[in-house]
């Protein structure tokens, strides 16, 4: 069975611009969750998708945004990149998030790198 | 709000010797509690989990127990190996509620030594 898995590994990007991230779930799952993990800030949740729909949001600028596919794919963008948005962006899934102690798969995330 | 609060690392250690690592939680329901283990340059593996007071999540020789009376989810191996050096996090999950995120802890840097 397929991971979870996230493009592009790594992406390099200068202030101001924008950058897509793109996460495909394991087959099966409806939900996916995006984090960040930035150096000294740790693990950080930013966006959870549940059959095509935001559910939850963690504490981020509106400039981080996302949608989910009906293939339930899901695409992190985030704009008007800023120095402090370096980190590893990792995608997670479960087979669904609702009221749910199932737990969160995660992929090998995508560096994102500002010049 | 839900915190999870991890031993500061990095932890050295000799290699088949007994490891440890401390976490608590605070929580206002009642989450399910998790170990995640991240190697270099890969992202996060579910190493264990429970669910509920009193489970005990258990793989790979890792065990940590589920205890509400002391809040604490501590994770424990009897004999390390140097392929176990990662950085490992504990993390909580509200199952009660609808938020459905994942709260780490700082996570705790093993080396293992040959």
């Amino acid at each position: 069975e397929a991971g979870v898995t996230q493009s592009p590994t790594h992406l390099i990007k200068t202030r101001g611009q924008q950058a897509t991230l793109r996460c495909s779930p394991i087959s099966g799952h409806t939900s996916v969750y995006w984090y960040q993990q930035a150096l000294g800030l740790g693990l950080q949740f930013l966006l959870w998708y549940d059959e095509g729909e935001e559910r939850n949001r963690g504490n981020f600028p509106p400039r981080f945004s996302g949608r989910q596919f009906p293939n339930y794919s899901s695409e992190l963008n985030v704009n008007a990149l800023e120095l402090e948005d370096s980190a590893l962006y990792l995608c997670a899934s479960s087979q669904t998030g609702h009221y749910s102690n199932q737990p969160q798969h995660f992929g090998d995330g995508t560096r994102l790198s500002i010049l | 709000g839900d915190s999870v609060t991890q031993m500061e690392g990095p932890v050295t250690l000799s290699e088949e010797a007994f490891l440890t690592i401390n976490c608590t939680y605070t929580a206002t329901g009642y989450p399910s509690l998790f170990w995640y283990v991240q190697y270099p340059g890969e992202g996060l593996q579910l190493l264990l989990k429970a669910t509920k007071a009193d489970d005990k999540g258990s793989n790979k020789g890792f065990e940590a127990t589920y205890r509400k009376e002391t809040t604490s989810f501590h994770l424990e191996k009897g004999s390390v190996q140097v392929s176990d050096s990662a950085v490992y996090f504990c993390a909580l999950s509200d199952r009660g509620g609808a938020t459905n995120k994942l709260i780490f802890g700082t996570g705790t840097l093993l080396a293992v030594q040959p």
